[in-house]
């Protein structure tokens, strides 16, 4: 099992549609999570963090589930700008590093 | 402007000729850390630091250096560049990781990147 995987996606959803895609973790020890966007191939920018429950920032919602160890990114509203890259970040349990999910790809249609 | 600047952001270079990547950031944070990115493998810890004089493995460093002789400053170097090295590199820095045991971090800011091919 992978450390940090999420569907590659793409996701196509239309303008106004709610999307919802999941980040699954390997380390229950793990205590924080941070769900980043990144544009076709720019550098990756943070979209929201999670270091309990969950956290919402307008129309993004991030859940943590911690008993299936998973955390989820909800968008509502999607908006064409919302078409990005959503990558799921973890860091490694008992050592300093960060582990990278693969990333989720948006589209939102008009 | 509380950034990180990486440069170049553009090399082409060829086999065998030693090359440099400076990172900077001027947020006076501690963490700082190397990724490279490849279609299919997502973003890939290289090396990372946790202070000055503090660097360390990530999870591919085979084929590449660092230092960290000042808090603002992290430059990646290629001693002998070869072609599986062509990628999409990024700097980062951060706070401190809190804690390593309990796997608590903390946002990282990333640098524009730096599209490397070697020929």
């Amino acid at each position: 099992r992978k450390e940090v995987e999420q569907d590659p996606g793409p996701f196509n959803v239309p303008e106004g549609a709610t999307v919802a895609f999941n980040c699954t973790y390997s380390n229950s020890a793990s205590q924080s999570f941070f769900w980043y966007r990144q544009d076709c191939r720019k550098e990756p920018k943070l979209l929201m963090s999670v270091y309990s429950s969950g956290n919402e920032d307008g129309r993004f919602t991030a859940q943590l589930n911690r008993a299936s160890q998973y955390i989820s990114l909800l968008i509502r509203d999607s908006k064409l700008s919302d078409s990005a890259t959503y990558l799921c970040v973890v860091p490694r349990s008992g050592t300093y590093k960060y582990i990278f999910g693969t990333g989720t790809r948006l589209k939102v249609l008009a | 402007e509380a950034q990180v600047t990486q440069n170049p952001r553009y090399l082409i270079t060829v086999t065998g000729k030693k090359l440099t990547v400076t990172c900077s950031q001027n947020m006076n944070h501690e963490y700082m850390s190397w990724y490279r990115q490849d279609p299919g493998l997502g973003l890939r810890q290289i090396y990372y630091s946790m202070n000055v004089e503090v660097t360390d493995k990530g999870d591919v460093p085979e084929g590449y250096k660092v230092s960290r002789k000042e808090k603002r400053n992290f430059p990646l170097i290629l001693e002998s560049p070869s072609p599986n090295q062509t990628s999409l590199y990024f700097c980062a820095s951060s706070l401190s990781i809190i804690s390593s045991s309990g796997g608590r971090g903390n946002e990282q800011f990333f640098g524009p990147g730096t599209r490397l091919t070697v020929l």
